[in-house]
């Protein structure tokens, strides 16, 4: 079945250190990739989007995520973490380019950054 | 400005009462859905509609309902609520494939 895996529920850095968010998504098939933020007592926003362009896709607030089709992956960095940064992450998958294709959501991964 | 609106954002009920949680978008999107999520399972999808009177089941859709008569609305209904549905509840809307409008939120509690 088609699946996505975030490893890790809770990362935590200081403040201006590098963040790395992994995801893992299992298909033989390319998909659509996209990460989405979550702020405390908000709904999600999309962060950033890949959709079989450029395989470095740059996103809002400083994130990035590489997409890596031998390591089925698609983690998020950023370089350099700022408090504002903490927020839950999910990774989400689609294998279809309609509005309709099923969004196939990780767990998601809680970010905490240290002062 | 481009929204999806959720009412209400909280909500404490009794298990057997009905409820509604409505959602609106102003996007003239066709496809709209509604997830729960909880702690360490992420969004599951309960319910989502392709366009006005086209509605399917999602992942977890045991105990809810929808309905689709307008393109903007898209209410979720909770016939006889049980302390199993006590979760966040989201609201989405969508142009192109993943990428959704997210909602505020509902957070209800069934006691």
């Amino acid at each position: 079945a088609q699946s996505v895996t975030q490893l890790g529920s809770h990362v935590s850095v200081s403040e201006g250190a590098l963040v790395l968010l992994r995801c893992n998504y299992s298909s033989s098939v390319p998909p659509y990739l996209f990460w989405y933020v979550q702020y405390p007592n908000q709904g999600l926003q999309l962060l950033l989007k890949y959709t079989s362009a450029a395989t470095l896709v740059k996103g809002i607030n400083g994130f990035e995520a590489e997409f890596k089709k031998s390591e089925t992956s698609f983690h998020l960095t950023k370089p350099s973490a700022h408090m504002s940064d903490a927020a839950e992450y999910f990774c989400a998958v689609t294998w279809g380019y309609s509005s309709a294709s099923k969004i196939i959501f990780g767990s998601g991964t809680r970010l905490s950054i240290r002062p | 400005e481009a929204q999806v609106t959720q009412n209400p954002r909280y909500l404490i009920t009794v298990t057997g009462k009905k409820l509604t949680v409505t959602c609106s978008q102003n996007m003239n999107h066709e496809y709209m859905s509604w997830y729960r999520q909880d702690p360490g399972l992420g969004l599951r999808q309960i319910y989502y509609s392709m366009n006005v009177e086209v509605t399917d089941k999602g992942d977890v859709p045991e105990g809810y309902k929808v309905s689709r008569k307008e393109k903007r609305n898209f209410p979720l209904i909770l016939e006889s609520p049980s302390p199993n549905q006590t979760s966040l509840y989201f609201c989405a809307s969508s142009l192109k494939a993943g990428q959704a409008f997210f909602g505020q939120g509902t957070r209800l509690t069934v006691v």
